[in-house]
């Protein structure tokens, strides 16, 4: 069985950063991309970006490109986010995503993962 | 940036069909393959797949969902909707980079 475990729920001030873990097991994320994906509250889903872990290629959205830097270590299976600079408005819920069955559509979701920024 | 499009809300009566649509401001399609897909949302969980490549139904997803369309319009039909269909659901486009999704369409009951 696939599985994405995120890490836990983060707190952080205003202009500080945290960095998000998402742990796969049971398949190799040499073998697809991972993407991210946000939802504020009470919002819809929204495309952070996407890294190839086989060669650390990666594609951001447009507002994301200096606000996430991902970052993938295939020895451990594990993609990382980190968030930069942090504003209330990067109050969500972090998602990671991949493709494991129907090419690089995102059918394998991690629980996501709470980031409140609150001074 | 392509822009998906959907209805907010769809209230429908248990046992009946709910159909919900999506449009996409340019063609997702490449050479007949529709990279389109669906997504359902239950409150306070991560989305899951549901239809893949507009017409495809994810492993372990009811026969009662289906999808259709090819272009710019595509469309998710739940027959006969059920309680537990209850959730928020989004279409998302994967043609090009950035990925985009819809808004979302919430499904209540009548």
């Amino acid at each position: 069985e696939v599985q994405l475990q995120q890490s836990g729920a983060e707190l952080g001030k205003p202009g500080t950063s945290v960095k998000l873990s998402c742990k796969v097991s049971g398949y190799n994320i040499r073998n697809t991309y991972m993407h991210w994906v946000n939802q504020r509250p009470g919002k819809g889903l929204e495309w952070i970006g996407r890294i190839d872990p086989a060669n650390g290629n990666t594609i951001y959205a447009e507002k994301f490109k200096s606000k996430a830097t991902l970052t993938a270590d295939t020895s451990s299976n594990t993609a990382y986010m980190q968030l930069s600079q942090l504003k209330s408005d990067d109050t969500a819920i972090y998602f990671c995503a991949m493709g494991v069955y129907y090419g690089y559509v995102m059918d394998a979701w991690g629980q996501g993962a709470s980031v409140t920024v609150s001074s | 940036d392509i822009v998906l499009t959907q209805s907010p809300v769809l209230a429908v009566s248990l046992g009946q069909r709910a159909t919900i649509s999506c449009r996409a401001s340019q063609s997702v399609s490449i050479s007949s393959i529709n990279l389109m897909h669906w997504y359902q949302q239950k409150p306070g969980q991560q989305p899951k797949l549901l239809i893949y490549r507009a017409s495809n139904l994810a492993s372990g997803i009811p026969a009662r969902f289906s999808g259709s369309g090819s272009g710019t319009d595509f469309t998710l039909t739940i027959d006969p909707v059920q309680a537990d269909d209850i959730a928020a659901y989004y279409c998302q486009q994967s043609r090009e980079s950035p990925l985009t999704f819809g808004s979302g369409t919430k499904l209540e009951i009548k």
